[in-house]
């Protein structure tokens, strides 16, 4: 298996641009979690979901940031519009089943908003 | 979720035995001990997970004493490699608990 996979791995955009990252978690794993990891707040939890449902978005800083898991092979976190304060890496873990067991994270998207 | 404590930092050389100690004195009944690895420009890798006394794997050994309000992860023979910072998290293995939550977690630097 090739794992998670992320795209991009890196993001440069502007102010106020729409931006849209990717992650395909591995097959057969139920859940798909995105976090963002800062050097001041360290890595945070945004948002997970079950079996393609959102369960928990209570990590999703703003109304700026919306995330989409249409089938259980792909899922998006937008955020629109970008501030430079959202500059991050962002990573999208899977985890095959229950909770608090193995989860699998992809390399990361570093984005950077000037 | 119970709060952890861990150094910020440790210094090692190669070869030697390193042991991360995280403190968790609120830890619950039904809470398990996660250990994760994060090598730089890199997501967190999952190391190892315990709920009581001691679990070894081919990567680490992870020892809980009896009280389970702290636990040692122990990397026997670092090499520059082990190089990373490692994470200790708590929770529960039930629904609703997946939270996650990483702290700061520990910069291991393992000098040759």
């Amino acid at each position: 298996d090739a794992g998670v996979i992320q795209s991009p791995r890196h993001e440069v955009t502007e102010m106020g641009q729409e931006v849209t990252l990717r992650c395909k978690p591995i097959s057969g794993h139920d859940y798909l979690f995105w976090y963002r990891q800062t050097m001041m707040r360290g890595l945070e939890l945004l948002i997970y979901f079950n079996n393609n449902v959102p369960i928990d978005d209570s990590g999703m800083p703003e109304d700026r940031f919306s995330a989409k898991m249409p089938n259980a092979s792909f899922s998006t976190l937008k955020i629109q519009p970008s501030e430079p304060r959202d500059s991050a890496v962002y990573f999208c873990a899977s985890s095959p089943t229950g909770l608090f067991t193995k989860a699998f994270f992809g390399q990361g998207t570093r984005l950077t908003v000037v | 979720l119970a709060k952890t404590t861990q150094p910020i930092s440790m210094d090692s050389y190669e070869g030697q035995e390193v042991n991360i100690t995280c403190s968790h004195n609120n830890i619950a009944t039904n809470d398990y001990i996660t250990w994760y690895q994060q090598f730089p420009s890199q997501g967190p890798r999952f190391i190892i997970q315990g709920y009581k006394t001691k679990v070894t794997n081919e990567v680490a050994s992870l020892f809980i004493p009896a009280d389970r309000k702290s636990s040692t992860l122990s990397l026997p023979r670092v090499s520059l490699s082990d190089t990373a910072v490692y994470y200790c998290l708590v929770g529960p293995s039930g629904a609703g608990s997946y939270q996650l939550t990483f702290g700061k977690g520990t910069k291991l630097s393992v000098i040759p």
